[in-house]
């Protein structure tokens, strides 16, 4: 297994586009994550599945994001209508329980700029 | 609510120790975490430790935690350029809160 990969690297889009992440966790991992991080800031959360299940959204997702985690395998978060304030690092994370002494595995991020 | 606090910068000279602190808010978290972050890389586990233990050792890292005070340190001995990234201290409840990062440069 090659770890937790997310696709695209980087994005960039205009104002008002809508934009979709994919994340391909550990095979074997039931749970996953979304955070964003933006510069000077630790990683947020904002939301995790356990298999297909999204179980808990953070209020700082908007009602223009959504995640789908549909086989419970790989996830994607869909950005509708950007705004400049979304720019940001999108990362995903997973494991296979919830509480680890390995923690989470992150993947190295979605980086998305909104010009 | 879970909050996680840190300084923002640290800065030691090349082969001293390192200390950096977090204080965190919600004392039913089970574990603790240390994380690295490098300039363009991802989260990188450093090391853990459990919420009924005081002290953990791995090689140059040692992990204090205080949780009467809800106070965790991380200590990295013999601090290399290597060292230099944000290291961020995360608490563990039903998910993981990270703190804002400390942003530690080593001179030489």
């Amino acid at each position: 297994d090659t770890g937790v990969s997310q696709d695209p690297r980087h994005k960039i889009t205009k104002r008002g586009q809508n934009v979709t992440f994919r994340c391909d966790p550990i095979s074997e991992h039931n749970r996953l994550y979304w955070y964003r991080q933006t510069l000077g800031q630790g990683p947020e959360f904002l939301t995790y599945f356990q298999n297909e299940a999204q179980l808990e959204k953070s209020r700082l997702l908007s009602d223009r994001f959504s995640a789908e985690r549909p086989k419970g395998s790989f996830s994607t978060l869909e950005i509708q209508r950007t705004e400049q304030g979304d720019s940001a690092m999108y990362l995903c994370a997973s494991s296979l329980a919830a509480f680890t002494d390995y923690g989470y595995t992150f993947g190295s991020g979605t980086r998305l700029t909104v010009v | 609510g879970e909050d996680v606090e840190q300084s923002l910068f640290l800065s030691v000279r090349e082969g001293d120790s390192s200390v950096i602190n977090c204080t965190y808010t919600d004392s039913s978290s089970t574990y603790l975490y240390w994380y690295k972050q490098e300039p363009g890389a991802g989260l990188q586990l450093l090391t853990y430790i459990f919420s009924n233990m005081d002290m953990k050792q791995d090689q140059r890292l040692t992990v204090l935690l205080n949780k009467k005070d809800k106070h965790l340190s991380l200590r990295i001995a013999d601090t290399q350029t290597g060292d230099s990234a944000i290291y961020f201290c995360a608490e563990m409840d039903q998910k993981l809160v990270f703190g804002q990062g400390t942003r530690l440069t080593i001179n030489p």
